[in-house]
């Protein structure tokens, strides 16, 4: 069993509708969650970062944890085109290293 | 603000050749700095990671090795390349302190035939 499992997609949605990706974990030992976005042939740049239980927002987006469960979401609102990417999530336990997901490709269509 | 940097953006190296791939970091002092492979299809493989000048750890035994000899400079090297290090290679940054989430550069893509 892999310690981060990502559904690969691809997701497709149209314009404005919302995006729910997901990640579930196996180690309760991780405790920090982040969410990255790439774009092709690009790095990953990070979109947001939590390390406790809950949401938290920063405009059309929203990281949810639920450590009970070992899962964590990101949702996006009012998606657009320039949302199509692939989405990351990294979790880690400790400072030295993250844990990642192999990626949600995702596409909004016009 | 900090900013990495990586170069070359692409390279494509016969089988057997030499890799130098350099990483910098502008902005920050005494970073921890990583070397991560990314392969078509699949997650982010961490290959080397550094804590200090000289100190390094690798997560992947194989044919590539890191290198810290400044401060903000981490440099990935092979001896001699093999059609398996074909991949986007991406270093990243982390601060010191409580923060753990990491800040990549652009990546570099390496073909090798």
């Amino acid at each position: 069993q892999k310690e981060v499992e990502q559904d690969p997609g691809p997701l497709s949605v149209p314009e404005g509708a919302i995006v729910s990706l997901n990640c579930t974990y196996s180690n309760s030992a991780f405790q920090y969650f982040m969410w990255y976005r790439q774009y092709s042939r690009k790095g990953p740049e990070l979109l947001m970062y939590t390390y406790s239980s809950g949401n938290k927002e920063d405009g059309r987006f929203t990281a949810q944890v639920d450590k009970s469960s070992k899962y964590i979401s990101l949702f996006i609102r009012d998606s657009q085109p320039s949302d199509s990417a692939t989405y990351l999530c990294a979790i880690t336990g400790t400072a030295s290293k993250l844990t990642f997901g192999t990626g949600t490709r995702l596409q909004v269509t016009l | 603000s900090q900013t990495i940097h990586q170069w070359p953006a692409t390279l494509v190296q016969p089988v057997g050749s030499p890799l130098s791939l350099e990483c910098t970091v502008e902005g920050t002092s005494n970073p921890n700095l990583y070397w991560y492979r990314q392969a078509a299809g699949r997650g982010l493989q961490l290959l080397f990671y550094s804590v200090g000048i000289g100190q390094i750890s690798s997560e992947v035994p194989q044919n590539l090795s890191a290198s810290r000899p400044q401060d903000r400079q981490f440099i990935l090297s092979s001896k001699k390349l093999l059609l398996s290090d074909s991949g986007f290679y991406l270093c990243a940054w982390r601060g010191r302190g409580a923060a753990y989430e990491q800040y990549f550069g652009p990546g570099t893509r390496l073909t090798v035939t």
